[in-house]
């Protein structure tokens, strides 16, 4: 099966600093890779998902790029602020209708202001 | 907006008793999906649900669980036998027909002492 990397497992940024989290997979035949934010106790949210027919994607300050080749794909968050401190999953799915997802172990964001 | 509910938010039980966790999807949507992640681990896949059957299974997903949608809202998770291992926070999720986006449950904490 499908076999997701995720580093780093933690990440502490200053306020206003970039921050950046990389993921790989195992399985070519993947397709769609989303990105999700979990905050202490609640569920995770969707922040960002890119398909493999698309190499970047954009919504104000975070961006996914996607490397089909290489088999990796990042989360990138400009201008962090200190409510993006959180935990980020990414997952990897290759199947459409019932597009199992197989998650990354995770990155805990800690903003500091 | 619409969201993916959960009952309990948490359930304690005894080694060896049946439990039953409840969600109810979004009203709309026709793919269901039940993950669990253990206290500081990464989301793991158990099942997906489609038109009154399950579409995918993961290993972890064996002859103890089983799902079920007994009416046309309601999607269960039952553990017929649980084992201190499968204490863990339990999500749903679910999706429109056509799309990728999976929204999750607010989650059930399960205790097994």
């Amino acid at each position: 099966g499908e076999n997701v990397e995720q580093h780093p497992s933690t990440l502490s940024v200053q306020e206003g600093d970039s921050a950046v989290i990389k993921c790989t997979y195992s399985d070519s035949a993947s397709n769609y890779f989303p990105w999700y934010k979990q905050e202490l106790g609640k569920r995770p949210q969707l922040i960002i998902d890119i398909r493999s027919n698309v190499g970047e994607k954009k919504d104000q300050r975070i961006a996914v790029t996607l490397n089909k080749t290489a088999k990796h794909f990042s989360l990138h968050i400009t201008e962090t602020q200190p409510e993006d401190s959180a935990v980020y999953f990414c997952a990897a799915s290759f199947q459409t209708g019932a597009n199992n997802l197989f998650f990354g172990t995770g990155t805990r964001l800690t903003v500091i202001p | 907006e619409p969201e993916v509910t959960q009952t309990p938010s948490h359930q304690v039980t005894q080694m060896g008793q049946e439990v039953i966790l409840r969600c109810v999807p979004i009203s709309n949507h026709l793919y269901f999906y039940w993950y669990r992640q253990i206290l500081g681990q990464k989301v793991e896949f158990l099942v997906s649900f489609y038109n009154n059957e399950i579409s995918e299974k993961s290993e972890i997903f064996d002859d103890q669980f089983s799902v079920e949608r007994p009416d046309g809202s309601n999607f269960t998770l039952k553990i017929r036998s649980t084992k201190l291992e499968d204490s863990a926070m339990y999500f749903c999720a679910s999706t429109l027909l056509g799309t990728d986006t999976q929204y999750f449950g607010p989650g059930t904490r399960l205790t097994v002492l």
